[in-house]
């Protein structure tokens, strides 16, 4: 099971931390990925991260603002989202993957930027 | 970046009859390991997505067999025997082959 928490409303130019809490299964086998949804629209991927934290990977359009992190010891993971415009307005989902299939998804946590 | 183009983007089936989405990338996703990274989803309404098949042809755990994926390189089907009323929702095909993750735009499927 992923549950993410951490969404709300900003205003632009804002900060948010998202986090999701994983159980069911053992946390540090798994990348984690965050994959948006703008409202109506479909899905985007954000970014991954490797079991240990050691690789990860980020949508160019993003780069620079959102960085992934993920704590083992607390099988979480995290979205630090900086300066944040309208256009980041989505459901962001936190899922797994492994070797390359993302299997289980989170139900999500609605980031809304607005002033 | 990869461009997953789905077809059709509209689906309307009345119960019991067949349907069939396709989905062809700008890219093969055939690795040198055989494997098709091309993964198909649906999202119920209200939901996340949910995963119905994976490396191009295999059902995911508890996924009905009315369900079946095919193809491999560029171009991609899922097909469904026998649609329900809660076969509802939006398909989306995606490859984890290349960097970005990319999504096809997703179907519609409604039902008549």
């Amino acid at each position: 099971q992923l549950v993410e928490s951490g969404g709300g409303l900003v205003q632009p130019g804002g900060s948010l931390r998202l986090s999701c809490a994983a159980s069911g299964f053992t946390f540090s086998n798994y990348w984690m990925d965050w994959v948006r949804q703008a409202p109506g629209r479909g899905l985007e991927w954000v970014a991954n991260i490797k079991q240990d934290g050691s690789e990860k990977t980020y949508v160019d359009s993003l780069k620079g603002r959102f960085t992934i992190s993920r704590d083992n010891a607390k099988n979480s993971v995290y979205l630090q989202m900086n300066s944040l415009r309208a256009e980041d307005t989505a459901v962001y989902y936190c899922a797994r993957g492994l070797s390359g299939i993302i299997d289980v998804w989170g139900k999500g946590t609605t980031v809304t930027v607005s002033s | 970046d990869i461009v997953m183009i789905q077809s059709p983007l509209s689906l309307p089936v009345t119960p019991g009859e067949p349907a069939s989405i396709s989905c062809r990338s700008s890219q093969s996703l055939l690795q040198s390991d055989g494997k098709n990274y091309f993964h198909w989803y649906l999202q119920k309404p209200g939901q996340s997505p949910q995963l119905l098949i994976y490396l191009g042809s295999n059902r995911a755990s508890g996924v009905p067999d009315r369900f079946s994926g095919s193809g491999s390189g560029t171009d991609f089907t899922l097909k469904i025997s026998r649609v329900e009323a809660e076969d509802v929702g939006l398909y989306y095909c995606m490859q984890t082959l290349h960097t970005p993750v990319t999504f096809g735009q997703g179907t519609r499927l409604e039902i008549k």
